[in-house]
């Protein structure tokens, strides 16, 4: 079975600093993973996906992630943060049952941004 | 154009009464999922219909019935609603195709925040 841990449910930084939203996920299939953002009030909107190749992906916005196999990680970050990143920070896996198209949620990180 | 629609966006009831939720989306998908978001924001699916299909009944009260009069719409009818039902229900949408898996990106629709009082 899939699951995904996401580590904080909340992440506060600074303008300009650092963004670093951890997620590690248990699966026993080779894992499709992905990022998703939620704005306030709205649906979510894909940042970045690996299914196979290179393991860092790059996404919207500036974000981008590294699948680490042995680590079972698939950290997001982004070098400078910005005012309008703050949203609601999803990862999530792909489950290995057939046909079904099944996403497994983490429990979400709060990103705030102060200035 | 909207990608993946959701009608109403609010939903204020009673308890007991009954109420459906319509998603309609215009990408050409196989797949339509429905979504439940709790008041602490964790995403929990509850259905997926794969070309009209039922494929993902997790373990949801009878109370709640999906719909999938054709590839692009996926309905969702609660009947005699309780309290615990308040939350938003998105609704997505994706192209899964013969892998079976979420390759591709799910396209959400922008949220049904239902409140029963």
């Amino acid at each position: 079975a899939q699951s995904v841990t996401q580590l904080g449910s909340h992440v506060s930084v600074s303008e300009g600093a650092l963004v670093l939203l951890r997620c590690n996920y248990s699966s026993s299939v080779p894992p499709y993973l992905f990022w998703y953002v939620q704005y306030p009030n709205q649906g979510l909107q894909l940042l970045l996906k690996y299914t196979t190749g290179a393991t860092l992906v790059k996404g919207i916005n500036g974000f981008e992630a590294e699948f680490k196999k042995s680590e079972t990680s698939f950290h997001l970050t982004k070098p400078s943060a910005h005012m309008s990143d703050a949203a609601e920070y999803f990862c999530a896996v792909s489950a290995g049952s057939s046909n079904t198209g099944k996403l497994i949620f983490g429990q979400g990180t709060t990103l705030q941004v102060k200035p | 154009d909207t990608a993946v629609s959701q009608t109403p966006k609010y939903l204020v009831t009673q308890m007991g009464n009954d109420k459906s939720i319509k998603c309609e989306q215009n990408l050409g998908h196989d797949t339509m999922y429905w979504y439940k978001q709790d008041s602490k924001k964790f995403l929990k699916i509850m259905f997926s219909y794969n070309n009209k299909e039922l494929i993902i009944n997790e373990t949801v009260p009878n109370r709640f019935s999906p719909k999938s009069p054709d590839k692009a719409h996926l309905n969702l009818h609660i009947n005699s609603l309780e309290l615990g039902d308040s939350a938003v229900y998105f609704c997505a949408s994706s192209q899964v195709g013969r892998s079976g898996r979420a390759s591709g990106e799910q396209f959400f629709g922008p949220g049904t925040r239902l409140t029963v009082l």
